[in-house]
């Protein structure tokens, strides 16, 4: 199973926008509203950010938003803020039934 | 509060075993699918494995599969992986992770522990 796709980095200045996509294939991330994602601050464990593609955890905060249209999942950071710069990894569960992670993307706040 | 503690990382010898423990509490245990995930350091994340509630249903990644093992204590809230045959390119830190309540399938990684390094070298 290959890793899912994500662009290595991106980059906003604080109160902007910015959107990570995730690109599988239809025997992931197309075929399952299964996407969840995770932030990954530096020596630390993952956090959990956004589950079955929309749904955001109790306690994460309404700047993190995300979507799907085929076999792309996407996480959109709006008003961004430097405690958001981290990596950030998306996953899902395959028809493999396996799971796979993304290639993870180092978001910047300029 | 949601934890999980993890213990059993080091350094050993490739060929030997280890067996890595993830101590649950703030929840109940019995009730959550339970993941193994890895990532070498600097690099992406890995699936390793997973494990239904009750034991019955079990995954691991092909790179793991028979040579890794998952298990778990319902009665002491404890996950495992017992690691055996290492190779060099099993050095990773390993996290556990809690599913959701059930089967293991569909599901995410929420909280995590904290990593146990694992280090595979003559």
């Amino acid at each position: 199973q290959s890793a899912l796709t994500q662009p290595a980095s991106v980059s906003g200045s604080p109160g902007q926008s910015i959107t990570i996509s995730c690109t599988g294939t239809s025997s992931d991330v197309g075929g399952y509203n299964s996407v969840s994602w995770y932030q990954q601050h530096p020596d630390k464990a993952p956090k959990l950010i956004i589950y079955d593609v929309i749904k955001r955890p109790s306690g994460v905060s309404y700047r993190f938003s995300g979507s799907k249209s085929g076999n792309t999942a996407s996480l959109a950071i709006s008003g961004l803020q430097a405690e958001d710069e981290a990596e950030y990894y998306c996953s899902t569960f395959t028809s493999s039934s396996s799971y796979v992670f993304g290639t993870g993307t180092k978001v910047t706040v300029l | 509060e949601v934890q999980l503690v993890q213990s059993g990382g080091g350094l050993v010898r490739p060929g030997r075993s280890l067996r890595l423990s993830c101590a649950a509490s703030g929840f109940t245990f019995d009730d959550y699918a339970m993941h193994w995930v890895r990532q070498v350091p600097g690099k992406g994340l890995e699936w390793v494995s997973s494990i239904s509630r009750d034991s019955g249903s079990l995954g691991y990644a092909d790179s793991v599969s028979g040579r890794f093992v998952i298990s778990r204590d319902n009665a002491k809230s404890v996950l495992y992986l017992q690691m055996n045959s290492l190779r060099p390119e099993d050095t990773a830190f390993y996290f556990c992770a809690r599913g959701r309540q059930g089967s293991w399938g569909f599901n995410w990684f929420d909280p995590w522990g904290q990593g146990s390094p694992v280090s595979i070298s003559s």
